[in-house]
């Protein structure tokens, strides 16, 4: 059964600090790892990795995925209170059925 | 272009009864997914659909069940609801049935069962 496991579970940071959030997996046939921010409802979009080495950047936020490792990292530079939400990492096996399987989610905290 | 758009966006139920939850793809996307998210967990796989045909089911028991119709939207139906159902149930689009383009999430649907 695939697995991913999120740490740290829970952080609290100060504005302006960078933070790192880490992604550990298991999976049967991989093909993708996912990065989703959770504020409220509705998972949104950041990132897609398929490679391994490969940072992929938007503004603050970049990723990397080690595939050798089975592991993948969210970092947030200069962080701000709007960042503050639940990041979670899924990944998403080869086949036809695009069934993603999630971590618990890391939940981030900037305060002021 | 609008989002994945799902109704009802809450709902309260008691348990035995029977709850059908709506989605609409982004249009263009013939993918349709379903997961449940417990309070405090990540999404749970429960369905997906590709232009009508299911085409992978999560750890859930038959109580669930959904279909896609011509124009892509999908419902879920949960029969025979238990307090085990509470939860945020989130419908997920894509372009294709591998999601190499990437998902999009709805809002979700907070199902309540008292």
């Amino acid at each position: 059964e695939d697995k991913v496991v999120q740490s740290p579970l829970s952080l609290v940071v100060h504005e302006g600090d960078t933070v790192t959030l880490n992604c550990s997996y298991e999976v049967t046939n991989f093909r993708s790892l996912l990065w989703y921010k959770q504020e409220k409802k509705a998972p949104t979009f950041l990132f897609m990795l398929t490679s391994s080495g490969i940072e992929k950047k938007s503004g603050r936020l970049s990723s990397i995925l080690d595939k050798k490792e089975l592991f993948s990292i969210l970092n947030i530079t200069a962080t701000q209170t709007g960042d503050s939400a639940v990041y979670l990492c899924a990944v998403a096996p080869a086949g036809t059925a695009s069934k993603l399987t999630f971590g618990t989610g890391t939940r981030l905290q900037v305060t002021l | 272009d609008a989002g994945v758009t799902q109704s009802p966006t809450h709902l309260i139920k008691t348990r035995g009864q029977h709850v059908t939850l709506r989605c609409s793809p982004i249009s263009g996307h013939k993918s349709v997914s379903w997961y449940q998210q417990v309070l405090g967990q990540g999404p749970q796989f429960i369905f997906q659909y590709y232009e009508k045909e299911e085409r992978g089911r999560g750890n859930f028991p038959d109580r669930f069940s959904a279909r896609q119709f011509p124009n892509y939207s999908s419902e879920l139906n949960v029969n025979a609801l238990l307090l085990g159902d509470s939860a945020l149930y989130l419908c997920a689009s894509s372009r294709t049935d591998r999601g190499m383009s990437g998902y999009t999430f709805g809002s979700g649907t907070r199902l309540t069962v008292v």
